[in-house]
Order: structure tokens, then C-alpha cells, then sequence
């Protein structure tokens, strides 16, 4: 059974410039979540998003947003980049209601 | 209150020796507690989740003590192995698969 997989891995772009990060949830998953991993401020939930609706939101700005297609899988945008927006962003998928967290390798963004 | 504070930063342990790493939270509706472990360059991998309606839980090496009473949870990693460095992660959610709360990592160290 195939993993999460994020595209791509790796990317660098410039200040004022978005980015639109791609995430396919494990085969079955309905459920796909996104988060930001600084040396500084850790793992933080950016939101959650469940058969296309987002279902939660984390304390982040406006800039950040999302969406799931009806093949569960989902983007993340950043417009408006700032230096501080380099980060790795993660992904992870879970099936029905209460179950686990599977997360991908993650997109390295670098904002210069 | 939405942290999850977990301790120490960095472990070094011996060979066969046992890790602990602790975390407290405080947000009383918090259901799901998983514990995390990420090597450099992956996403973090799922290694063991207890809810609060038991107080241990056991897989292999890795063991989940937690006190409700006390709003704590400790990762114990019994014999552990060179192969075991890594950052490990607690984390709370109030519905397990989303909105992960994360502590801020534990750095651990297995000296041969």
C-alpha cells in the first residue's frame, strides 16, 4: 500500500511570490492534514481538510489555504511568501473518524 | 490551554539502556495521545497512541505509561539501540488523525 506523497520535495521561491504544495493521501484516506516543522516553533497544525470541506483551521494567517478534491487529495497555497514561511510543510492522511495520522516526507520550502 | 510540553530537549542513552521521554498537557479534552518518531529528512512515522481510558500501553520496545490525574505521558524505550536516534514527538488531539497537537521533540542519542 502506497504512502503519503508529497510534491515536490523541494523547493525554493522568492519573497511576495505563492506556492501551491500537492499532497495524495494514502489510498482509502478521506482525511488529509497539513503542517508547518520550524526549528523554532516545531510541528503546528496549519488545518484539516475531510471529503473537500475543511473541518479544522490552526492559528495561521490568511495567507495559508487548502483544498481536497473529490479524489481526497489536497493542496496547500502560501501567497504573499515571507522569509519566515520557510519551513518543511508536512501532510498526513487518515482514514474514517478516529483513526491514525500517517504522515508524508514533507516539501522543503525556501523563501529567499 | 492547547500545549503539550514535553522534556528533556536532547537524551543520550546507552546501549540497551531505557529511554524516557515525558510530556504534560493541559487541555482536559484531549483524547488521543500518539507518539511520533522522525529520522532527518523524513516525516514523522507513528509509533505508538494510547487513549485516556487505559494507563499502559505496550508494542515491542516502546512503551506509553500516562496519568490522567496528572495530565501526563511518557514514551519508555526499553533496550534501546543505536538504530532508535532520533527526534521523538509526543502529541494530543481531541480526535485522533486531526489537529495534532505536538510537543517540541526530544533528540535521542543511542552511544554504542
Amino acid at each position: 500500500k502506497a504512502g503519503v506523497t508529497q510534491t515536490p520535495r523541494y523547493l525554493i521561491k522568492t519573497r511576495g511570490q505563492q506556492v501551491t504544495l500537492s499532497c495524495s493521501p494514502i489510498s482509502g484516506h478521506r482525511s488529509v492534514s497539513w503542517y508547518q516543522q520550524t526549528p523554532g516553533q516545531g510541528l503546528q497544525f496549519l488545518f484539516e481538510y475531510f471529503s473537500e470541506t475543511q473541518r479544522n483551521k490552526g492559528n495561521f494567517p490568511g495567507r495559508f489555504s487548502g483544498r481536497q478534491f473529490s479524489n481526497s487529495r489536497s493542496e496547500m497555497n502560501v501567497s504573499t511568501l515571507e522569509l519566515g514561511d520557510s519551513a518543511l510543510y508536512l501532510c498526513a492522511s487518515s482514514g474514517n473518524k478516529n483513526t491514525e495520522a500517517f504522515f508524508g516526507q514533507g516539501t522543503r520550502l525556501t523563501v529567499v | 490551554q492547547q500545549q503539550v510540553k514535553q522534556s528533556p530537549q536532547s537524551l543520550i542513552v546507552q546501549k540497551g539502556g531505557i529511554s524516557i521521554i515525558n510530556c504534560a498537557y493541559e487541555n482536559t479534552a484531549f483524547d488521543y495521545f500518539p507518539w511520533y518518531q522522525q529520522f532527518p529528512g523524513k516525516g514523522p512515522a507513528l509509533l505508538i497512541a494510547i487513549r485516556p481510558d487505559v494507563s499502559e500501553k505496550k508494542e515491542g520496545r516502546f512503551t506509553i505509561s500516562f496519568n490522567k490525574s496528572a495530565k501526563q505521558f511518557s514514551l519508555h524505550i526499553m533496550d534501546s539501540q543505536p538504530g532508535d536516534s532520533a527526534t521523538y514527538f509526543c502529541a494530543a488531539s481531541g480526535q485522533a488523525g486531526t489537529a495534532l497537537i505536538f510537543g517540541k521533540g526530544t533528540t535521542l542519542s543511542v552511544s554504542s
